[in-house]
């Protein structure tokens, strides 16, 4: 049963443009929502992440939405740089006492053509 | 440089034949985590370890995968009597407590 979903599977978007990825739960447990960055032959990089009590969060020019109520949250990545070409995934976390492991969503291939 | 290490990067191997994968973690890290990442997916969690103690194994997808960190410092994941479908990249990450999982590059398996 996957418990996060992601979409779209790839989208490729102009430089500077915006990059818009979404994701989906099931399970209200979960209390921690980062997002990894991956390049191709290295392992995931956490890029941000945000808890259920804030509504966005801002680190330069990538943003978390999130919406407890839709058990939704996005990713935009504004002004989008050719360097940003990556494989972007969305997890979520349990609470401590269930062992803080990640439970990723299917990834989104972006590509940001110059 | 003090990042999450694992090695082999890459092993091919025969059907049958047993493999072990190593991780060495952030030194100062007392959590490692053992991922699995099959092509266009999402990492899957397999087990972790608090220290030397293996904290959950039930996500090891089998009886013939196992892991290791005897002294609670670098792990080791084994598979015994490899199958095609084990193929994958293995990941391996480490923390402090609940915080930041950090990765390492992963190693990648083949099994022909």
């Amino acid at each position: 049963q996957q418990q996060v979903k992601q979409s779209p599977q790839s989208l490729i978007v102009q430089k500077g443009g915006i990059s818009i990825i979404n994701c989906a739960y099931e399970n209200t447990a979960f209390d921690y929502f980062p997002w990894y960055q991956q390049f191709p032959g290295k392992g995931p990089a956490l890029l941000i992440a945000i808890r259920p009590d804030v509504s966005e969060k801002k680190e330069g020019r990538f943003t978390i939405s999130f919406n407890k109520s839709a058990k939704q949250f996005s990713l935009h990545i504004m002004d989008s740089q050719p360097g940003d070409s990556a494989t972007y995934f969305c997890a979520a976390t349990l609470p401590e006492a269930a062992g803080n492991k990640l439970t990723f969503g299917g990834g989104t291939r972006v590509l940001v053509k110059p | 440089d003090t990042g999450v290490s694992q090695d082999p990067r890459h092993k091919i191997t025969k059907r049958g034949q047993n493999v072990t994968f190593r991780c060495d973690p952030i030194s100062e890290h007392n959590r490692l985590y053992w991922y699995r990442q099959t092509l266009g997916q999402g990492p899957e969690f397999l087990t972790y370890f608090q220290n030397e103690a293996q904290l959950e194994k039930s996500r090891l997808l089998s009886d013939r995968f196992s892991a290791e960190r005897p002294k609670g410092s670098f792990s080791t994941l084994e598979i015994q009597r490899t199958e095609q479908g084990d193929s994958a990249m293995y990941l391996c990450a480490s923390s402090w407590g609940v915080e930041t999982q950090y990765f390492g590059p992963g190693t990648r398996l083949l099994v022909l």
